[in-house]
């Protein structure tokens, strides 16, 4: 069974930095593109950043580029996002993300991070 | 960036009625459009991609079509489970680029 577990969220101000992480289990960890996807409260999605399997490429949106990294670390299955230059608007719940069928969808998602930017 | 315009906002339906959700891209995608189904307090369920294949495990009551830069998300008869937001997204150019929800709420 697939199993996404996002943690690390958490409140923090506005310019600091935060990082979330993704443990994940039940598929072979390295040949899946692998994902952070966002949801400001009472919005919709926005697909924010992504890990693509097996060149080890990274996507990331405009909104978050120069600031976001992700990362994955094949010895303890996990995938990260290192979140710098923190911004009110970057408040959502963050899910991890897993891509097994078609490239460019969602198959599996974690239960979701909460992220709060505030002073 | 493609955007991606779903109509209306929030649908009304009454149970066991049909149910057609909308969804507008700014330029062709290809056919490479999904849909994602969402309950409150849950993560988004992949329901269709390739604008009409249903995904594993996704009952015959939904179905999607394609016209153009225009696409669609049929319920045929709605049952209580049902009632969720829906969102399409694009996945023909990065970045994937989703719509900004429809609500379908009980009429």
């Amino acid at each position: 069974e697939v199993q996404l577990l996002e943690s690390g969220g958490g409140l923090v101000q506005p310019g600091g930095s935060l990082r979330l992480s993704c443990a994940a289990s039940g598929f072979t960890f390295n040949t899946y593109a692998m994902s952070w996807v966002r949801q400001a409260p009472g919005k919709g999605l926005e697909w924010v950043s992504s890990f693509v399997s097996p060149t080890e490429n990274t996507l990331y949106a405009n909104s978050v580029k120069g600031r976001f990294t992700i990362s994955r670390d094949t010895s303890s299955k996990t995938v990260s996002l290192q979140m710098n230059s923190l911004r009110a608007d970057d408040t959502a719940v963050y899910y991890c993300a897993l891509r097994i069928h078609v490239v460019g969808t969602i198959d599996y998602w974690g239960q979701g991070s909460l992220v709060t930017v505030s002073s | 960036e493609i955007v991606m315009t779903q109509s209306p906002a929030t649908l009304s339906v009454s149970p066991g009625e049909r149910a057609t959700l909308s969804c507008r891209a700014s330029q062709s995608i290809s056919s490479r459009l999904a849909w994602y189904q969402q309950k409150p307090g849950q993560a988004p369920r992949l329901l269709i991609y390739g604008a009409s294949t249903r995904a594993t495990g996704v009952p015959a009551r939904f179905s999607g079509s394609e016209s153009g830069t225009e696409f669609t998300l049929t319920i045929s008869s709605l049952q209580s489970e049902d009632f969720a937001v829906y969102h399409c997204q694009q996945y023909n150019e990065w970045p994937n680029t989703f719509g900004q929800g429809t609500k379908l709420e009980m009429k």
